[in-house]
């Protein structure tokens, strides 16, 4: 059974330029949620995806958008990029309940120069 | 605004011993409540729960307490081992909210 997966595991870019990451939930999962981990902190949450939907949004700009497919796999787009955009972006999976586990997938570095 | 808080950074430890982890939050609406462990260049592992409902879960070497009253949790791992060694986050949801709030995470070092 396929846990969380996420890709591409490292990416670099430059500010101003445009990024997406990609993830594909656990089996049997329809709901995506993602999240920012600055260095030495804990996640922080973006916005959770179900039925193709924003269920529910964290307090981030308008340059971070997302979309989940009718496989439940999502994306994460993030534009106009800064230099504080540079973190470990983290993809979890869960029921559709409030309380049903989320089950992390390994993140991706994303560095922003 | 920071909801959970782990206020010890580290914790170190000797093989075989206990660790205890502490969690505090400041939303009364938070209900349900998780530990995670996190080592180098990986997600988040999901380790136990507990629900508001309760006061104590247990899995194998792990039990969580939740004091509702004090708005706090802890990690009991008995006895710990070198593979303990790793970065803890408690975590908490509540209310109409889908979303985990994270504290800083404790950072556990297991000596032999």
């Amino acid at each position: 059974d396929a846990g969380v997966t996420q890709s591409p595991t490292h990416l670099i870019k430059t500010r101003g330029q445009q990024v997406t990451l990609r993830c594909s939930p656990k089996s049997g999962h329809d709901t995506v949620s993602w999240y920012q981990q600055a260095l030495g902190q804990g996640p922080q949450f973006i916005f959770q995806y179900y039925e193709e939907e924003e269920r529910q949004r964290g307090n981030f700009p308008d340059r971070f958008s997302g979309h989940q497919f009718p496989n439940y796999s999502s994306e994460l787009n993030v534009n106009a990029l800064l230099l504080g955009d540079s973190a470990l972006y983290l993809c979890a999976s869960a029921g559709r309940g409030r309380t049903d586990t989320q089950y992390f997938g390994p993140g991706t570095r994303l560095t922003v120069l | 605004d920071q909801q959970v808080k782990q206020n010890s950074p580290s914790l170190s430890v000797q093989e075989g011993r206990i660790s205890i982890l502490n969690c505090d939050y400041t939303n009364s609406m938070f209900d349900y409540f998780l530990w995670y462990k996190k080592y180098p260049a990986e997600g988040p592992t999901f380790l136990i729960s507990i629900s508001s409902i309760k006061d104590k879960n247990e899995d194998g070497r792990f039990t969580v307490f939740l004091n509702k009253s004090a708005k706090h949790l802890s990690l009991h791992i008995v006895p710990s081992q070198p593979g303990d060694s790793a970065v803890y986050f408690c975590a908490a949801s509540g209310g109409n909210d889908y979303k985990l709030s994270f504290g800083a995470g404790t950072t556990v070092t297991v000596r032999a």
